[in-house]
């Protein structure tokens, strides 16, 4: 079955550091990509999504790029902030949307001033 | 424009018995889907309800179960309950498959505490 791969940290950086947060897949199909977002004790936030190749997704600094020789979605931000810290999911979407969104395990980012 | 709306906040339940967790979507989107995040488990697919009907399950018993009302809202039942279904139920919504990119809008949660 599908199944995405992403380091669960946490990381930590400092304030304007440059963050990479990795991402690969393994998928049946040609799926849907996405980042999500969970700040403590709330839901999940839809942060950016690419649906085909070499497509970039980006939002408030964020960006990835889907890039499907490497089977790869990594989360990028040049400049990360305080408020920036919080759990980051990747993942898929086969098309239908049958079985739902498959996630990785969550990154945990903490940013220090 | 609302978002997606969970009730209630927190359950707190004894084993053996029966929760109910409910779900409003978007207006205008009509599939719902349910997951758990349990500790240590990551988010896992429960069900998907498309049009009032049942689409799809993940790899749970059937005393997970659901519907999904004519204004697609739709219901969580976790019947029998055990300690390990201690867990933040998160509900989705989402665009009728072949209408948007997949993409799907998360509530804030049901933190059910099974004791």
């Amino acid at each position: 079955g599908d199944s995405v791969t992403q380091m669960e940290g946490p990381v930590t950086l400092s304030e304007e550091a440059f963050l990479t947060i990795n991402c690969t897949y393994t998928a049946t199909g040609y799926p849907s990509l996405f980042w999500y977002v969970q700040y403590p004790g709330e839901g999940l936030q839809l942060l950016l999504k690419a649906t085909k190749a070499d497509d970039k997704g980006s939002n408030k600094g964020f960006e990835a790029t889907y890039r499907k020789e490497t089977t790869s979605f990594h989360l990028e931000k040049g400049s990360v902030q305080v408020s920036d810290s919080a759990v980051y999911f990747c993942a898929l979407s086969e098309i239908g949307g049958a079985d739902g969104l498959t996630f990785g395990k969550g990154t945990h980012l903490i940013i220090q001033p | 424009e609302a978002g997606v709306t969970q009730s209630p906040t927190h359950l707190i339940k004894t084993r053996g018995q029966q929760a109910t967790l409910r779900c409003s979507p978007i207006s205008g989107h009509t599939s719902v889907y349910w997951y758990q995040q349990a500790l240590g488990l990551g988010l896992q697919f429960l069900l998907w309800y498309d049009e009032g009907e049942e689409r799809n399950r993940g790899n749970f018993p059937p005393r997970f179960s659901g519907r999904q009302f004519p204004n697609y809202s739709s219901e969580l039942n976790v019947n029998a309950l055990e300690l390990e279904d201690s867990a933040l139920y998160l509900c989705a919504s989402s665009l009728a498959p072949g209408q948007g990119n997949y993409e799907q809008y998360f509530g804030p949660g049901t933190r059910l505490t099974v004791t």
